[in-house]
């Protein structure tokens, strides 16, 4: 079955303690991308990458990290969070061949930082 | 950023209606519009994608369209049923976005029986 995997599903952590949510496709696509969802202001894409050790900035990248060191996976990570970084994080995929930008999402990481 | 607009009011109608969401957009039309649906907390899944050229699309009962002059897109749900309850995303593609998709902030479908 294609499908986005995201994991964990749930974190509740504390401030400053290093996270990784990790993200992981099955569809070999290319393009893969991090998003953040607040009430109110909708979803906002962290970072993005258009293939392997390729990556890039999004509306609101900063305190965020991510690598893509394989095609497959491409995970998001908080060198030390904080409260503001509380929020439903969704990765996303998209074949970059297919002429459209369609996006497969994940199922969701819910994260608090306390 | 280009934006997109979406209605935040919540949209109430009668399981059998026609919904009717809007979309506007500002500034240069957008390469294509794209249409999500999202349930309380689970990611956005594909629905419909309209291009520029590309005046209505059609998918069972769901329907698109992509009016350039009132930039503005409209998604048609026909007899609509409760399970058609949830969130609509509108999202924007340009050519020089480099694949990102610019999201609308959503609008809220309740069909009741």
């Amino acid at each position: 079955e294609a499908q986005v995997t995201q994991n964990p599903r749930y974190l509740i952590t504390v401030t400053g303690k290093k996270l990784t949510v990790t993200c992981s496709q099955n569809m070999n696509h290319e393009y893969m991308s991090w998003y953040r969802q607040d009430p109110g202001l909708g979803l906002r894409q962290i970072y993005y990458s258009m293939n392997v050790e390729v990556t890039d900035k999004g509306d609101v990248p900063e305190g965020y990290k991510v690598s893509r060191k394989e095609k497959r996976n491409f995970p998001l990570i908080l060198e030390s969070p904080s409260p503001n970084q509380t929020s439903l994080y969704f990765c996303a995929s998209s074949s970059m061949s297919g002429g459209t930008d369609t996006q497969y999402f994940g199922p969701g990481t819910r994260l608090t930082v306390l | 950023s280009q934006k997109i607009e979406q209605n935040s009011e919540a949209l109430n109608i009668q399981e059998g209606k026609t919904a009717t969401l809007t979309c506007n957009y500002t500034n240069y039309s957008p390469a294509y519009l794209q249409w999500y649906r999202q349930d309380p907390g689970r990611g956005p899944v594909f629905l419909l994608l309209i291009r520029e050229n590309e005046k209505e699309k059609r998918k069972e009962r769901l329907k698109v369209t992509f009016d350039t002059t009132l930039k503005q897109s409209l998604f048609h749900i026909t007899a609509s049923q409760p399970a058609d309850s949830a969130t609509y995303l509108c999202a924007r593609s340009d050519s020089n976005s480099g694949y990102a998709l610019n999201f609308g902030k959503g609008t809220s479908l309740l069909v009741t029986p």
